[in-house]
């Protein structure tokens, strides 16, 4: 089945600096890779995605960038504030059209602090 | 306002007694599934649902039941709890025009 590998395990960075966060996945046909933010004591909530067919997404200060031959895909913060402070989680899935539909597989998570 | 919602919140019990945590959408979602949440493991997907009757084992399915009767609920089933059950759960549903998944506020869950 899919593997999903998510470094590093935790990140601290100064507020104002950038975030990057990297995962790495095992099954080639695995085709829709969502992040999620999880606040402390909250559910997750999805903040970007992209499909295979994408190499890179942006939305204002966070940008995911996918390497299919690698098959690594990365989270990318910029400016970072105190409020990004959570845990983030990468996933991956094969389902249908790109889709979350089917099997995700997440990684393990990221615990990120910025720092004032 | 569209949402999923889960019950109970909170649940202790014993081992071996049977219990069903249920979830609802309202979105009119086709897709549904649920996860627990285990420090250090992340999310890890226990069953999901593509549409109603139609299920499938996710990543960690051993000594759950699920079943889909109605479009709108998913409910989870701990046929004989055990202690390594003990976990925070999640249930989600995905759809609409991003086919975004959204999450319910989760249960947590102690089996002593």
């Amino acid at each position: 089945g899919e593997n999903v590998e998510q470094h590093p395990s935790t990140l601290s960075v100064q507020e104002g600096d950038s975030a990057v966060i990297k995962c790495t996945y095992s099954d080639s046909a695995s085709n829709y890779f969502p992040w999620y933010k999880q606040e402390l004591g909250k559910r997750p909530q999805l903040i970007i995605d992209i499909r295979s067919n994408v190499g890179e997404k942006k939305d204002q200060r966070i940008a995911v960038t996918l390497n299919k031959t690698a098959k690594h895909f990365s989270l990318h913060i910029t400016e970072t504030q105190p409020e990004d402070s959570a845990v983030y989680f990468c996933a991956a899935s094969k389902g249908a059209g790109g889709t979350s539909y089917g099997k995700l597989t997440f990684g393990q998570g990221t615990i990120l602090t910025v720092h004032p | 306002e569209a949402q999923v919602t889960q019950n109970p919140r909170y649940l202790i019990t014993v081992t071996g007694k049977k219990l069903t945590v249920t979830c609802s959408q309202n979105m009119n979602h086709e897709y549904m599934s649920w996860y627990r949440q285990d420090p250090g493991l992340g999310l890890r997907q226990i069953y999901y649902s593509m549409n109603v009757e139609v299920t499938d084992k996710g990543d960690v399915p051993e000594g759950y039941k699920v079943s889909r009767k109605e479009k709108r609920n998913f409910p989870l089933i701990l046929e004989s709890p055990s202690p390594n059950q003990t976990s925070l759960y999640f249930c989600a549903s995905t759809g609409g025009g991003h086919l975004q998944q959204y999450f319910g506020p989760g249960t947590r869950l102690t089996v002593t």
